[in-house]
């Protein structure tokens, strides 16, 4: 199986700050590459798709990059609607994979 | 708007079944693939099984073979996860979750249920 990691496993920001969250794949999952925000006591929403696709209705401040192991996702100024954990998860090969998760918390 | 809405989480006993439920509303369901994902509370996402729109393809993931059967009924715009032999680390939220697309292997989800919560435990 592929095995996804990220980090960090946790980060504190403020509002309006920049936030890159790294993933990486065990091995090259060329750009099928999904991201996730879950809020407690609530189901993870899509956020990305294809490294860089928006899903319909996710803000612009977020983005996607990467293809092959590395990947980011960036919150170009961070809300507080966007404290939550964010999961990146691999669709390249079954069975479908995910990292442990990123919490951004509120500094 | 799609909703798609889990039952059948209960507490249940080491070695017993259960049989979870998704009602699915506002999408065309046989166009598209299927999954279940759960999730211990506080802990991280695992992909648990999925079926294509067809029901001809299925995957489960390996600590779940032999002892979980995916189905649908595309009729009843239903999905089920019939659970055998359930073990204390089953014990999880499992989400039903909607593919983009038809295949269950492209595994790029993009509606999620609210979940239901399976307890393990005698």
């Amino acid at each position: 199986d592929i095995q996804m990691t990220q980090s960090p496993s946790s980060l504190s920001a403020s509002v309006g700050d920049r936030v890159t969250i790294t993933c990486r794949a065990s091995q090259s999952i060329s750009n099928y590459l999904n991201w996730y925000q879950q809020k407690p006591g609530e189901a993870p929403k899509p956020l990305i798709y294809g490294a860089f696709s928006l899903q319909t209705g996710v803000p612009p401040r977020f983005s996607g990059s990467g293809s092959g192991t590395e990947f980011t996702l960036t919150i170009s100024s961070l809300q507080p609607e966007d404290f939550a954990t964010y999961y990146c998860q691999q669709s390249y090969h079954g069975p479908a994979t995910f990292g442990p998760g990123t919490t951004v918390d509120i500094k | 708007e799609v909703q798609l809405v889990e039952s059948g989480g209960t507490l249940v006993q080491p070695g017993r079944s259960l049989r979870l439920s998704c009602a699915a509303s506002g999408f065309t369901f046989d166009n598209y693939a299927m999954h279940w994902v759960r999730q211990v509370p506080g802990k991280g996402l695992e992909w648990v099984s999925g079926i294509n729109w067809s029901s001809g393809h299925i995957g489960y993931v390996d600590s779940v073979k032999g002892r979980f059967t995916i189905s649908r009924d595309n009729a009843k715009n239903s999905l089920y996860l019939q659970m055998n032999s359930l073990r204390a680390e089953d014990m999880a939220i499992y989400y039903c979750v909607k593919d983009q697309n038809t295949n269950w292997n492209d595994f790029r989800f993009d509606y999620w249920g609210q979940g239901t919560l399976v307890t393990v435990s005698s």
